[in-house]
């Protein structure tokens, strides 16, 4: 059974501030990595996938993945008080395989 | 609108009762995924087909659940004699083959 393990958080941040969510997944076969954004009381939004080592960059977005290490991160720069939210860590595994997220709360 | 689409958007119910939902995903998508999320947690994988075969049901998933997606477009999820522990989001979500799944807007079920 794959795992993913996420902090449930809140973390908080300030306005403007860089913000760092992390992941960790047991499988260390995983190729495919996805965070998602959800808002309370609405269903999951994609917001970036990485398939390889290394960052990938998309807007104020950052995803990092260190197959070796078994971890994947977000980070949010220049964090709005619109990005708290709960954030979704996925693996893929045909079907997702999902963490339980971390709720993130930028303080204004 | 050609997102995930799904209905109804909440259902309250009675418990004993049965309860259909449907899904009907991004046209050119061939997979169809359920889910299921409670209040802080991620969502839990339920079952998902490919194109109108249903490759896979969680092991979690009680007798009292079933799906099709009898023509390989939309997909319909049933609840037979619910129970409030049955309480809960269902989520669908479709993808083209193995890419990134987008999610609908998710039925909200409350069984009292």
């Amino acid at each position: 059974q794959k795992e993913v393990e996420q902090n449930s958080g809140p973390l908080s941040v300030p306005e403007g501030a860089i913000a760092s969510l992390n992941c960790t997944y047991s499988d260390r076969g995983s190729q495919s990595f996805f965070w998602y954004r959800q808002y309370s009381g609405k269903s999951p939004e994609l917001i970036m996938f990485i398939y390889s080592n290394g960052d990938k960059e998309d807007g104020r977005f950052t995803a990092q993945l260190n197959k070796a290490s078994q971890y994947v991160s977000l980070l949010i720069r220049d964090s709005q008080p619109s990005d708290s939210a709960t954030y979704l860590c996925a693996v893929k595994d045909t079907p997702l395989v999902f963490g339980k997220g971390t709720r993130l709360s930028v303080i204004a | 609108d050609t997102g995930v689409s799904q209905d109804p958007r909440h259902k309250i119910t009675k418990r004993g009762q049965n309860v259909t939902f449907r899904c009907d995903p991004i046209s050119e998508h061939n997979r169809l995924y359920w889910y299921r999320q409670t209040l802080g947690q991620g969502p839990e994988f339920l079952t998902y087909f490919q194109n109108e075969a249903q490759l896979e049901k969680s092991r979690l998933l009680s007798d009292r659940f079933s799906a099709e997606r009898p023509k390989g477009s939309f997909s319909t999820l049933e609840i037979q004699r619910t129970e409030q522990g049955d309480s809960a989001m269902y989520l669908c979500a479709s993808s083209l083959s193995s890419r990134e799944a987008f999610f609908g807007q998710g039925t909200r079920l409350t069984v009292v």
